[in-house]
This record gives structure tokens, sequence and C-alpha cells, in this order.
């Protein structure tokens, strides 16, 4: 079947310290590849996504790159703010469709002044 | 923007009861979705509806009932309420099937059955 493995957190950094959230999945076909980001007391919402191999996802400063030869699409941002503190979620869909997303389990990121 | 409203934030229900979690959106979506969310297991699709009436069952359906009377609101039924239903639970929609269709979540609601 279909997984997405996230990097167990939580993760603290520094305020501009450098950011990676490691994701890998496991797919039948080529899925299309998302990251949703959760602040606190909200709901999800889409942060960057990438539907073929070798695309790259940007957004608010944040990059990932869809490496379909290590299965990874890992979350980076260069310099981070108390205001990235939030729990961020790797995806998958095989179809594109909303309707066969698979997530990972999430990792919360805490972003210290 | 387009806004998911849950009509609940937290929710305390004893095991047994007749529970109903109430979702609204705004943007005229084909799409709504409810997901349950646990820690350490992300998030996981209890059903979903693509149209007024029309419902397909998700990863983690059982315990749970959905109704889609109008297009804008879509109701997550918890029919005997049971511990292992506490949990946020979360709506979606989004305006089509596919990925240039994001979805669009609403604050979640926290439901705790004692």
């Amino acid at each position: 079947g279909n997984s997405v493995t996230q990097m167990e957190g939580p993760v603290t950094l520094s305020e501009e310290a450098f950011l990676t959230i490691n994701c890998t999945y496991t797919a039948t076909g080529y899925p299309s590849l998302f990251w949703y980001v959760q602040y606190p007391g909200e709901g999800l919402q889409l942060l960057l996504k990438a539907t073929k191999a070798d695309d790259k996802g940007s957004n608010k400063g944040f990059e990932a790159t869809y490496r379909k030869e290590t299965t990874s699409f890992h979350l980076e941002k260069g310099s981070v703010q108390v205001s990235d503190s939030a729990v961020y979620f790797c995806a998958l869909s095989l179809t594109g469709s909303a309707r066969q997303l698979t997530f990972g389990s999430g990792t919360q990121l805490t972003v210290l002044p | 923007d387009v806004k998911v409203t849950q009509s609940s934030r937290y929710l305390v229900k004893r095991t047994g009861e007749k529970v109903f979690l109430e979702c609204v959106q705004d943007m005229d979506h084909e799409n709504m979705f409810w997901y349950r969310q646990d820690p350490g297991l992300g998030l996981r699709l209890i059903y979903f509806s693509y149209d007024v009436k029309m419902k397909e069952k998700g990863d983690i359906p059982e315990g749970y009932s959905v109704s889609r009377e109008k297009k804008e609101r879509f109701s997550l039924i918890l029919e005997s309420a049971s511990t292992n239903q506490t949990s946020m639970y979360l709506c979606a929609s989004s305006l089509r099937a596919g990925y240039n269709s994001p979805l669009h979540f609403g604050n979640g609601t926290r439901l705790t059955v004692t």
C-alpha cells in the first residue's frame, strides 16, 4: 500500500537556523506530493506541492524537491522564524485527487527566539 | 478566502451518546471530507462526499456515519460514542477532485468521550 514516513519530532530550533524535515514515501505508482502546515489552534493548510519527479515546490521561503530515485520530498527552509512554529505534514496522492490523500504522522516544529 | 467552519471547538460527551459534528463551507465546493487526527497517526480519512447525498467510506468509517443534505453542509455522526473515538476531528473541502484543487480545512473539533 501507499505510505508516508516523516522524521519524528518534536524539532526545536533557534530563530534563523536551517530547517530540514525528512519525508519519504512508498507508492505503487507516481504520486503527487504535498506539504501541509497546521499552526496552533488552526486547521491544516497547503504549504507547497510537486506533481512530478524533479519538480520543486516552494512557498513562504520553504522548498521541497520531488526525488524519485530516493522516494523523498524533504522540506527545507534556510532561516526559520518563530512564526514558523507549527506541525508539518507530508502527504501523497496517487491520482492527484484529494480523495486519495495519504498523510504522514506530522512533525512538530518549535522555533525559539 | 474559503472558510470552513466547524460548529464546536470542544465537545465532551458520554459513552453511548449520539454525537453530531457539523461543518459548513462557504465556497460552493463539491467535495467535503471528515478526518480524525491522532498523535503519531497523522490524519485518517473517515468519510468523504463528492455531491449532495453522495458519500463514500474512507479508511476508518467504522462507528461513524455522515449526512450531506445541502452542498455547503457535511455532518459527521457518531451513532453511539465510545472512548476510542476521543480525538481531534477535522473537516475539509475542495472545489474539485485533482491536485490543482487543494484541501481547505476547518479549525477542528476536539471531542472527548468519557
